[in-house]
C-alpha cells in the first residue's frame, strides 16, 4: 500500500508568478485536503475535495485553488504568488469520516523570491 | 486569532522519564482533538486522539487528558524514548467527520539519552 507522494519535494518561484503542486493520494482514497505550514507555525487548512468537488475551504484567497482528478490525485495551484506564500504544502489523503484516518504526505517546500 | 495554542515551543527530557506536552483551545464548539507527530522531512503522523465525551484515552505509552472546562488538553509519553523526538502538534475539529483540522504551532520534543 503506497502512502501519499506530493512533487516536487522543492521549488522556487518567483513572486508574479504561478504554480501547481501534485498530491497522489492513498490508494482507496477519496477525500483529499491540503494544507499551509509556514516556518514556525503549525498547518493552516487551505481546502478540501471529495469525489472532484471542493467541500470545504479556510481563510484562504481565491488564487488558491485545486483540482480533484477521477484517480483521487490533486492538484493545488497558487496564482499571483507572493512572498509570503513561502511554505510547506502539505497534502493529507483519508478513505473515511473523520480526521483520525489522515495520512499526510511529506511535503512540497515552496520559497517565492 | 489562534484557537489552539501550544505555548512552549520546546522541551527537554531525559529518557525513561514522563514527557508532558500541553496544548489550549479558545473555541468552545471543538469537540475531538488529535496529537500528530512530526519528524524533519516527513508528514504529520497520526499519535492518538480523545474525543469531548472523554477525559482520557490511552495507547500504549501514549496517554491524552483532556479538561474540558479548563479548555486544556495534554499528552503524556511514558516511559520517554529518543525516538520520540520530533515536533508534536495538538489539533482539533468541530465534528469528529469532520475534515478541517486545526493546529497548534507545535512543541519540540528531545529525548536526551
Amino acid at each position: 500500500e503506497t502512502g501519499v507522494t506530493q512533487s516536487p519535494t522543492h521549488l522556487i518561484k518567483t513572486r508574479g508568478q504561478q504554480v501547481t503542486l501534485r498530491c497522489s493520494s492513498q490508494s482507496g482514497h477519496n477525500t483529499v485536503s491540503w494544507y499551509q505550514q509556514a516556518l514556525g507555525q503549525g498547518p493552516q487548512f487551505i481546502f478540501q475535495y471529495y469525489r472532484e468537488e471542493e467541500n470545504g475551504r479556510g481563510n484562504f484567497p481565491p488564487r488558491f485553488s485545486g483540482l480533484q482528478f477521477p484517480n483521487y490525485s490533486s492538484e493545488l495551484n497558487v496564482n499571483a504568488l507572493e512572498l509570503d506564500d513561502s511554505a510547506l504544502y502539505l497534502c493529507a489523503s483519508s478513505s473515511r469520516a473523520g480526521v483520525g484516518g489522515y495520512t499526510f504526505g511529506s511535503g512540497t517546500r515552496l520559497t517565492v523570491v | 486569532d489562534q484557537q489552539v495554542k501550544q505555548n512552549s515551543p520546546s522541551l527537554s527530557v531525559q529518557e525513561g522519564r514522563i514527557s508532558i506536552l500541553n496544548c489550549d483551545y479558545t473555541n468552545s464548539m471543538f469537540d475531538y482533538f488529535l496529537w500528530y507527530k512530526k519528524y524533519p522531512a516527513e508528514g504529520p503522523t497520526f499519535l492518538i486522539s480523545i474525543s469531548s465525551i472523554k477525559d482520557k484515552n490511552e495507547d500504549g505509552r501514549f496517554t491524552v487528558f483532556l479538561n474540558k472546562s479548563a479548555k486544556h488538553l495534554s499528552l503524556h509519553i511514558v516511559p520517554s524514548q529518543p525516538g520520540d523526538s520530533a515536533v508534536y502538534f495538538c489539533a482539533a475539529v468541530v465534528g469528529a467527520g469532520s475534515y478541517q483540522l486545526t493546529f497548534g504551532k507545535g512543541t519540540k520534543l528531545s529525548v536526551i539519552p
